[in-house]
């Protein structure tokens, strides 16, 4: 069935850092993907999202690319600061509904 | 931006008691949905709506249930509280289609 795949947590990470955060996924159709997060006490707020192949969601200097081809959207960030340490949830749609990976816990250390 | 709102952000509260779990949106979506989330940050879907009167279970079993009377609203119930529902509870909302869903930002409720 359809699914998302993305890498375990925690990151660690140190501020400037350059971020990627791997994302696969697999689908019967086209999805739209998309990334969203979550910092602490809150709910998830939309972070980018790409609707069709070679589409680049970009958003707070997050950037992400719809990879038909490797069924992958991976995010990356070239300098993470201490605010962006969250949980990261990668998604795609599907009729109607939203298939979640399990998250990956950043920290980014000053 | 978003307007999608849940109340109360927490709940502490007894075995047995009735608890309702309160979500409104003003964007007038006609899909909404519940999600349990559990410590380990995985979501799991318990309820969702595709409009007025419909009301459908989620891939989670849950002893919840839910009520849609009016577009704007999708309240979650728990007739009898047990410590096995303390979780985090977050609402969201869509346009549908290849439309992003809008989260509200969650209940945290703790059963005793």
């Amino acid at each position: 069935g359809d699914s998302v795949t993305q890498m375990e947590g925690p990151v660690t990470l140190s501020e400037e850092a350059f971020l990627t955060i791997n994302c696969t996924y697999t689908a019967t159709g086209y999805p739209s993907l998309f990334w969203y997060v979550q910092y602490p006490g809150e709910g998830l707020q939309l972070l980018l999202k790409a609707t069709k192949a070679d589409d680049k969601g970009s958003n707070k200097g997050f950037e992400a690319t719809y990879r038909k081809e490797t069924t992958s959207f991976h995010l990356e960030k070239g300098s993470v600061q201490v605010s962006d340490s969250a949980v990261y949830f990668c998604a795609q749609n599907r009729d109607d509904k939203i298939i979640f990976g399990k998250g990956t816990r950043l920290h980014i250390l000053p | 931006e978003a307007d999608i709102y849940q109340t109360p952000r927490y709940l502490v509260i007894g075995t047995g008691k009735k608890i309702t779990l309160e979500c409104s949106q003003t964007m007038g979506h006609d899909k909404m949905y519940w999600y349990q989330q559990d410590p380990g940050m995985e979501l799991h879907l318990i309820h969702y709506s595709y409009g007025v009167n419909s009301t459908e279970k989620g891939d989670l079993s849950s002893e919840s249930t839910v009520s849609r009377i009016r577009t704007e609203h999708f309240p979650l119930t728990l007739e009898s509280a047990r410590p096995s529902h303390t979780s985090q509870y977050l609402c969201a909302s869509s346009e549908g289609g290849h439309q992003p869903q809008h989260f509200g930002d969650g209940t945290r409720l703790s059963i005793l």
